[in-house]
């Protein structure tokens, strides 16, 4: 079956932008999960999304936000966008509904901030 | 709040031997799942093991088994017959229950070089 799918896979960005990721999970996944990853911060968790509704969100600035469709697709979006903002965006989706699900990543979005 | 840390930024094996890497966590919840995912250059985490913190016996998948110690909160990766492929970043990371969030704290990582 069909892995998770992030588009783009790569994004170059003026500061000051605003941005939009989006994130297809697998099939019949209904949790999917977004973490940054930079070299000196390591993954960080961003938010969790369950059925179009956020879960748990992360120690992030308001100017990232997202939301969840109800075929499970996700879109984060990053507004005013910094130079510490350039990191790989991964995407994760589970199952969800109970807590032994294992998480499937996308290869991820690496966004260049300029 | 969770952590996890893995105290090796890098390791070297040689082909066909044995590595172990560390992690330690640190959480006051009794129940909680630990993972092993590995990050090769092509970007893609894979899941590479997990470990039910209820579950008294180390998890094993193939060459890959852990050491889970949830009294001294550690739960270290070892990878056996080591091969070229295994070479990436491994984290550690921990799951917990409260909320019924999927949300994952990762640790820094370990860049795992495995020497033809």
């Amino acid at each position: 079956k069909a892995g998770v799918t992030q588009t783009p896979r790569y994004l170059i960005k003026t500061r000051g932008q605003q941005v939009t990721l989006s994130c297809s999970p697998i099939s019949g996944h209904r949790s999917v999960s977004w973490y940054q990853q930079t070299p000196g911060q390591g993954l960080q968790f961003l938010f969790e999304y369950f059925s179009e509704t956020q879960r748990n969100k992360g120690n992030f600035p308001g100017r990232f936000s997202g939301r969840q469709f109800s075929n499970s697709r996700s879109e984060m979006n990053v507004s005013t966008l910094e130079l510490g903002d350039s990191a790989l965006y991964l995407c994760a989706s589970s199952l969800g509904g109970s807590v032994n699900t294992e998480a499937f990543f996308g290869q991820g979005t690496r966004l260049t901030v300029v | 709040a969770q952590t996890v840390t893995q105290s090796q930024p890098e390791m070297s094996v040689q082909e066909a031997e044995t590595v172990t890497l560390s992690c330690t966590y640190d959480t006051s919840e009794s129940d909680y799942y630990l993972f092993w995912y590995k990050q090769p250059p092509s970007r893609q985490m894979i899941l590479v093991i997990r470990q039910e913190a209820y579950k008294q016996q180390n998890a094993t998948e193939n060459r890959f088994s852990v050491n889970f110690q949830k009294a001294a909160k550690s739960f270290s990766l070892k990878i056996s017959d080591s091969q070229l492929g295994d070479a990436a970043m491994y984290f550690c990371a921990y799951r917990g229950f409260q909320g019924g969030s999927e949300k994952l704290v990762f640790g820094k990582g370990t860049k795992l070089t495995v020497n033809p």
